[in-house]
């Protein structure tokens, strides 16, 4: 069955630093990998995705992920982490008969 | 444009009472989602309706059922609450059938007492 495994519940990065959240997955075939991310009170907004091709992909808002499939992983990195980044991020593989299988989430908090 | 619209907002129910929760898509998606959302679960999907006229079981889907009224609308019945539905509640549509691209709703916060 598919899974995605989120290792890092809570995050606390200071305000400029880099950022690398963690995602592995488990899927038989080539994964569609994604990330979302969630602001207090609000619904999901899809921050990047991952279909074919190259193994690096740029998304919104300054994030990329890399796509390793050796490792079965796909983080989500920035370069420098703004106050506004402090959300809860969540990772997905689309698992066949377009549904998708979310991680548990990381919660990111922002010191100034 | 309003993308994925849901109501209501916020409900607060009692044990025993049923309510329907909707959801409504103007970006002319084929497949349709209902997710809850709980503490340190992520989202799991309850069920889901990959075309107008078809809906299908997802991974947690005792205690609710859904109808697809039309290619817009998909919404969630809760016959008789409980506490343990407590949650939030996230519908979503598909861009790609291919692809699976989801887009989501901004997310009903329902209170069972």
């Amino acid at each position: 069955a598919q899974s995605v495994t989120q290792p890092d519940i809570h995050i606390t990065v200071s305000e400029g630093a880099s950022l690398e959240l963690r995602c592995n997955y488990s899927y038989g075939a080539t994964p569609y990998l994604f990330w979302y991310v969630q602001s207090p009170g609000q619904g999901l907004q899809l921050l990047l995705k991952y279909f074919s091709g190259d193994t690096l992909v740029q998304g919104i808002k300054g994030f990329e992920a890399e796509f390793k499939r050796s490792q079965s992983s796909f983080n989500l990195r920035k370069p420098s982490v703004h106050w506004s980044d402090a959300a809860e991020y969540f990772c997905a593989v689309g698992a066949g008969a377009q549904k998708l299988v979310f991680g548990q989430g990381t919660r990111l908090t922002i010191n100034p | 444009n309003a993308g994925v619209t849901q109501t209501p907002k916020f409900q607060v129910l009692k044990t025993g009472q049923s309510m329907t929760l909707q959801c409504a898509q103007d970006m002319n998606h084929n497949s349709m989602y209902w997710y809850r959302q709980d503490p340190g679960m992520g989202l799991r999907l309850i069920y889901y309706s990959a075309s107008e006229g078809t809906t299908d079981k997802g991974e947690v889907p005792n205690g609710y059922n859904v109808s697809r009224l039309n290619k817009r609308e998909f919404s969630l019945r809760l016959e008789s609450a409980a506490p343990s539905q407590t949650s939030v509640y996230f519908c979503a549509s598909n861009l790609s059938l291919k692809i699976n691209e989801q887009f989501f709703g901004p997310g009903t916060r329902l209170t069972v007492l």
